[in-house]
């Protein structure tokens, strides 16, 4: 079965600064992956998503993703955090049984 | 539209009761999923529905755990015999299918005293 590993537990950034949350899949077959985010007392919004094609991804609150096959990665970038970008963020890997598997997710702090 | 929706939001109940948890999907939603997602840690997948049958089953932490899906729509999750460590928040979610996102209910919030 497909698994997703996200290494950071816990990320601090100060505000303006850049960030690279990482993500890494084992998955036989090419798959669908996903990064979500949960800010605190709210529900899991869709960031971006990939399935084929070109391999940086643009999503939402100008977060994207490179998806990099020799890797079996998919990170999440932001070029300059805001501080409402503090939150948890989830990556996730669905297979071709329609089974999606999350990472255990990294918390995000941002520093004023 | 309506999104997906859960209930109870919370629920306290004494260790060894039963609980039903109730998700309702978006409307259309072939695919349906139950998360649990317990304090300070991530999502730990538990079953999913395609249509009213469960292809994978291997999730569910123990045989007290079960999950019907009738009609293709509602979704009840039933925990028999709760025991403190079932304490966390369950989320419900649905989507077209895998190539389309997953949008999630709100969580119920369940604590085992």
């Amino acid at each position: 079965a497909q698994s997703v590993t996200q290494p950071d537990i816990h990320i601090t950034v100060s505000e303006g600064a850049s960030l690279e949350l990482r993500c890494n899949y084992s998955y036989g077959a090419t798959p669908y992956l996903f990064w979500y985010v949960q800010s605190p007392g709210q529900g899991l919004q869709l960031l971006l998503k990939y399935f084929s094609g070109d391999t940086l991804v643009q999503g939402i609150k100008g977060f994207e993703a490179e998806f990099k096959r020799s890797q079996s990665s998919f990170n999440l970038r932001k070029p300059s955090v805001h501080w409402s970008d503090a939150a948890e963020y989830f990556c996730a890997v669905a297979a071709n049984n329609n089974d999606m598997r999350f990472g255990a997710g990294t918390r995000l702090t941002v520093k004023p | 539209g309506a999104g997906v929706s859960q209930s109870p939001s919370n629920k306290v109940t004494e260790k060894g009761k039963d609980v039903e948890l109730r998700c309702d999907p978006i409307s259309g939603h072939t695919a349906l999923y139950w998360y649990r997602q317990s304090l300070g840690q991530g999502l730990e997948f538990l079953i999913y529905f395609q249509g009213n049958s469960a292809p994978d089953k291997s999730g569910l932490p123990s045989d007290r755990f079960s999950a019907e899906r009738t009609g293709g729509s509602v979704s009840t999750l039933t925990i028999q015999r709760t025991q403190q460590e079932d304490s966390a928040v369950y989320l419900c979610a649905s989507s077209l299918g895998r190539d389309h996102e997953q949008y999630f209910g709100p969580g119920t919030r369940l604590t085992v005293t």
